[in-house]
């Protein structure tokens, strides 16, 4: 069955921290890897990661992914209050017929940032 | 550019009524899909419609869920009778390609947030 886990489930820090989510993913098919920041609304979109080894940057945020091992990280740098949110890895699924498939979402890291 | 419209925010119901929910995509995305997330968790794919075809509806539950994609623009997911484990926000995603490329990510909408009692 396919799953995205990831880790922490819930992590708490001071302003100006750095932080790592981790996010690893068994998927049938795997076509990309998501990451998304979800507040108290829909999802908005973050990154793809396609390919291994190369880091995509916006901002304080980065992200990696390793196909070889499965997993991804989401980086934050000088975090603020307004990165507080649930941050969701979602593996991509690439159907037959050259399709996109849906998003197997992960339960998400809940991020608090305090002053 | 005008993100996915979802209608209503928010519902009401108890349990064994119906209801329906309504999504209206980017204008020109192909892809549209009907997720749940039930609190706590991560979004659940339920529907993945092509234009105004069914491409995966492998994890809806059809005898209460179903859904329809007319003219391959607006959709529709209803569920009839609904019960209490369908509490949650149902949200609303479309993508832009039809084939497989590097920037096809899923713009969701706002979410119903149902509850059941």
């Amino acid at each position: 069955e396919d799953k995205v886990v990831q880790s922490p489930l819930s992590l708490v820090v001071h302003e100006g921290d750095t932080v790592t989510l981790n996010c690893s993913y068994e998927v049938t098919n795997f076509r990309s890897l998501l990451w998304y920041k979800q507040e108290k609304k829909a999802p908005t979109f973050l990154f793809m990661l396609t390919s291994s080894g190369i880091e995509k940057k916006s901002g304080r945020l980065s992200s990696i992914l390793d196909k070889k091992e499965l997993f991804s990280i989401l980086n934050i740098t000088a975090t603020q209050t307004g990165d507080s949110a649930v941050y969701l890895c979602a593996g991509a699924v690439a159907l037959g017929g050259g399709s996109q498939g849906n998003l197997i979402f992960g339960k998400g890291t809940k991020l608090s940032v305090k002053p | 550019e005008a993100g996915v419209a979802q209608s209503p925010r928010y519902k009401i119901i108890e349990k064994r009524q119906s209801v329906a929910f309504w999504c209206n995509p980017i204008s020109g995305h192909a892809t549209l899909y009907w997720y749940q997330q039930i609190l706590g968790q991560g979004p659940k794919l339920l529907i993945q419609f092509q234009n105004n075809g069914v491409v995966d509806d492998s994890q809806l539950p059809k005898d209460r869920f179903s859904a329809e994609r007319l003219k391959g623009v607006d959709s529709t997911l209803k569920i009839q009778p609904a019960k209490l484990e369908d509490s949650a926000v149902y949200l609303c995603a479309s993508s832009l390609a039809v084939t497989l490329v590097d920037r096809n990510e899923q713009f969701f909408g706002p979410g119903t947030r149902l509850t059941v009692l």
